[in-house]
């Protein structure tokens, strides 16, 4: 596709539910990351693929997230047990290889926990 | 571990003036990179310009420039000619270079710039 794209572009939850993220890179782009925004903060990585595998998950703040790339393109994040404080806009980008010369990103998706 | 700082909150500038965003860092390494995203209302990041730590000429792309000071830990942003459409949340990132595996961003806490007419 043309650009990076993420659905849905806002997701409202009850604390407690099973949620999924979707993303969608640029066509050919084999690196994939997500990151959480914070309202008033900077994103945090969470996780980044290459290909398949998720090369560096250590940004995952605990076991009930989890992100999944079956067939190096299309990602989904997935998070279980939803908690208030997982409201935050959620966001996606993907680059041609390693990212140092900037990626491109989705718009995000705003989840909130009520 | 790297650490990036953005010390402006706010600031507001003119149309058509010259305005400067503040950014610090701190690491240990060489040999990184750093950005400067733009995130608009729409949510989604926006590469402004990109510096490589081992080059010492300062990044320029159009109305856009950094002051890269590499001793000093200190990359910081002017935007010339200030435009309505320059208004947005600026924010700083640093990338490490080889032993980075796979390009993980650290991001500043943000500036929020507002232009006025």
């Amino acid at each position: 596709g043309a650009g990076v794209s993420q659905t849905p572009s806002n997701k409202v939850t009850e604390k407690g539910k099973y949620v999924e993220l979707r993303c969608d890179p640029i066509s050919g782009h084999t690196a994939l990351y997500w990151y959480r925004q914070s309202l008033g903060q900077g994103p945090e990585f969470l996780i980044y693929f290459q290909g398949t595998g998720a090369a560096d998950d250590s940004g995952l703040p605990n076991d009930r997230f989890f992100a999944v790339r079956p067939e190096g393109s299309v990602s989904t994040l997935k998070i279980q047990r939803t908690e208030r404080g997982d409201s935050a806009v959620y966001l996606c980008a993907s680059s041609p290889q390693g990212g140092n010369y900037g990626y491109t990103f989705g718009s995000g998706t705003r989840l909130t926990v009520v | 571990a790297q650490t990036v700082t953005q010390s402006q909150p706010e600031m507001s500038v003119q149309e058509a003036e010259t305005v400067t965003l503040s950014c610090t860092y701190d690491t240990s390494e060489s040999n990184y990179y750093l950005f400067w995203y733009k995130q608009p209302p729409s949510r989604q990041m926006i590469l402004v310009i990109r510096q490589e730590a081992y080059k010492q000429q300062n990044a320029t792309e159009n109305r856009f420039s950094v002051n890269f000071q590499k001793a000093a830990k200190s990359f910081s942003l002017k935007i010339s000619d200030s435009q309505l459409g320059d208004t947005a949340m600026y924010f700083c990132a640093f990338m490490g270079g080889y032993n980075n595996q796979g390009g993980k961003l650290i991001f500043g806490q943000g500036t929020e710039l507002s232009v006025k007419p």
